[in-house]
Order: C-alpha cells, then sequence, then structure tokens
C-alpha cells in the first residue's frame, strides 16, 4: 500500500528557508515512473500547487514561487524533498505531498495533476 | 492568470442530485480533475480527466465539460458526501484550482 508522510519544522522564522520531506513508502521512487508534487493549503483557504518533480527528468514550478522553490529527491530515504526560501507570513500553510497518476505515451512519462495518493499534510507557521 | 471560478457553497437535500460548476475560459479544450476534501483530511482525487473515476470512487460521481463550465454531478447525495470540492487544470505552466465549493447535505 503506497503511503506518504510529510516532515519537518512546524515554525520558520521570516527570511529563513522552509525544508519539508515526504517520505514514501510502497513503492520506489526511483522505479514509480510517477511524477510526485507538493500542494498547499493556507488556513482557511483553498489549495495551491507548488511543484512537481518526476525521478531522472523535468521538475515543474509554480511560476509565481519558481524563484524560491527547489524540489530533489534522496533515493537513500525513497523521499522527495522541498525547500522554500525567503519565507513570509504569506507561506504558512498546510503542505501536501502528492502523487500524480500522470500519462503514459509511448516511452514517456507526463504529469497529468491527477494527485490520486496524498500525505496527511504537514502545518508549517512562518512566524518570529 | 488563468481563473476556475467555483461558487463558495451548494446545498443538497438528501438523496437527490448535487451539481458543482466549475467556470473557466474554454475550459472544454482542457482536462479538468476534481478534488474532495472533508476537515482536517487530505484531498481525495474523485474524478481525472474530466469523467474517469478513479477505482475506489462510487458511481454517483460524474462529471463533464462543456464550452465554458465544468461539471461535477454527485447523484442520491448522502451525508457523507459534505466536503470542500475543487476542480484543477493545466494552464500557463501550472496547476490551477478554483476556489473550492463547500457542499452541505441537508
Amino acid at each position: 500500500q503506497l503511503q506518504l508522510q510529510e516532515s519537518g519544522p512546524g515554525l520558520v522564522r521570516p527570511s529563513e528557508t522552509l525544508v519539508l520531506t515526504c517520505t514514501v513508502s510502497g513503492v520506489s521512487i526511483t522505479s514509480s515512473n510517477k511524477y510526485w508534487g507538493w500542494i498547499r493549503q493556507p488556513p482557511g483557504k483553498g489549495l495551491a500547487w507548488v511543484g512537481s518533480i518526476f525521478y531522472g527528468g523535468n521538475t515543474f514550478y509554480n511560476p509565481s514561487l519558481k524563484s524560491r522553490v527547489t524540489m530533489s529527491f534522496d533515493t537513500s530515504r525513497n523521499s522527495v524533498s522541498l525547500r522554500l526560501s525567503s519565507v513570509t507570513a504569506a507561506d504558512t500553510a498546510v503542505y501536501f505531498c502528492a502523487r500524480d497518476l500522470g500519462v503514459h505515451y509511448g516511452n514517456r512519462y507526463y504529469q497529468s495533476g491527477s494527485f490520486d495518493y496524498w500525505g496527511q499534510g504537514a502545518l508549517v507557521t512562518v512566524s518570529s | 492568470s488563468y481563473e476556475l471560478i467555483q461558487p463558495p457553497s451548494v446545498s443538497v437535500a438528501l438523496g437527490q442530485t448535487a451539481s458543482i460548476p466549475c467556470g473557466g475560459n474554454r475550459i472544454v479544450s482542457k482536462n479538468v480533475n476534481w478534488f474532495q476534501q472533508k476537515p482536517r483530511q487530505a484531498p481525495v482525487l474523485v474524478i481525472f480527466r474530466d469523467s474517469d473515476r478513479p477505482s475506489g470512487i462510487p458511481e454517483r460521481f460524474s462529471a463533464s465539460n462543456s464550452g465554458s463550465t465544468a461539471t461535477l454531478t454527485i447523484s442520491r447525495a448522502q451525508a457523507g458526501d459534505e466536503a470542500d470540492y475543487y476542480c484543477q487544470v493545466w494552464d500557463s505552466d501550472a496547476w490551477v484550482f478554483g476556489g473550492g465549493t463547500k457542499l452541505t447535505v441537508l
């Protein structure tokens, strides 16, 4: 059974870098042929896509966050990480990691935004 | 930037059919995904690629996409369907979510 679990500090100071890890169990991320995404949700508000990454392939970031976001894999921990720099109070949110069901054409894999497995979410508060 | 417009709330009587619209410029040309989110839980994918249902999602959930409006339809609404529903599409190098619709089952 595929499971995702976010982890990281619950409190980050303004101007610092937010770092979250999504540990995946039940499948190897290096051989999954899937995109893995981060989606966030400010308290009481709607969903907002942060970015998606494919092992050995493309990375897509929300243009509104692109200058501050980095996503990467840690294969030794079967995990995906999110780094968001220069945070402000506007970055306070529950951060979810999720697997993208994707689309497969020939020998190429594409993201589809169909996030079918999600972690429980991690609340990150930006405050001094 | 592309906008997806959803009504903040929709109500439906128990056992009746609920329709949740999602408006966007020429949305018919895009693949629409729908997510259900209950309080303090992660979202759940209920519809992908306009009208496909993931395994485990009841047939009561269906969707269509035409012109400038995509619609999620929930037949025979149950108390357990009460949740926030979000539509989502890809546009201009980003996945865009609608603002969400709170479904109340009366």
